[in-house]
């Protein structure tokens, strides 16, 4: 099983450009997230959406967008790059049903100059 | 908004000692968990518990909903214990979890 696959893994950008991460999951989980991760803090939820078709706003979602048109795909899009979006991006999935046990990708490094 | 305060922020320990690494939350909780994250990797759950204590392997955690803190404990450390420990409040809702900074743990040989 693969469980959670990120792609890229790394990606270097220079301001104003745009690009999507990519999240795919084969454990057939309704819940799917978006974190980041930035030094000296803790991961920090951007956008994340209970079943396909679906998302909402996490604690940091401006300049971020998402979609996730199939159970299996979640994208996050940077429209427009900055700087202060440079981390490192995490996706996770997890059943959603009572306390939710998350399983993770293994993280976007993503550089914008 | 759940506050999860992790301590100590970094620990470096001799191989065979006993290591703790706390976690305090300040709401009430359907869960905590406990994830290991080594460097330059992925985050991998070790633990998620809403009650007592669990154990796996080397690795125990146990949590006290009254006092609102849950510790994780390594016996007989080794030097592939070295990763950053965190911890995570889940509060049942959709959101998912909220994360500690981590406690980022050195054994040394």
């Amino acid at each position: 099983n693969a469980g959670v696959t990120q792609t890229p893994k790394f990606r270097v950008l220079k301001t104003g450009q745009s690009m999507t991460l990519l999240c795919a999951q084969d454990m057939n989980h309704e819940y799917m997230y978006w974190y980041r991760q930035d030094p000296g803090m803790g991961l920090r939820l951007i956008h994340y959406s209970v079943g396909e078709g679906t998302t909402a706003k996490g604690e940091v979602p401006d300049g971020y967008n998402v979609s996730r048109l199939k159970k299996q795909n979640f994208l996050l899009g940077l429209e427009s790059a900055a700087p202060s979006q440079t981390s490192v991006y995490f996706c996770a999935s997890g059943t959603g049903y009572g306390a939710n046990v998350l399983t993770f990708g293994a993280g976007s490094r993503l550089t914008v100059l | 908004k759940n506050e999860v305060e992790q301590s100590p922020q970094n620990l470096t320990a001799q191989e065979g000692e006993f290591i703790t690494i706390n976690c305090s939350y300040s709401v009430g909780i359907s869960a905590l968990h406990w994830l290991q994250q080594h460097p330059g990797g992925g985050i991998v759950s070790l633990f998620m518990l809403s009650s007592g204590k669990k154990k796996h392997g080397r690795l125990i955690a146990t949590i006290n909903i009254q006092e609102k803190h849950s510790s994780l404990h390594i016996t007989a450390s080794h030097p592939r214990d070295s990763a950053v420990y965190i911890c995570a409040a889940s509060g049942g809702g959709a959101d998912g979890l909220t994360f500690g900074k981590g406690t980022h743990l050195i054994i040394q040989p």
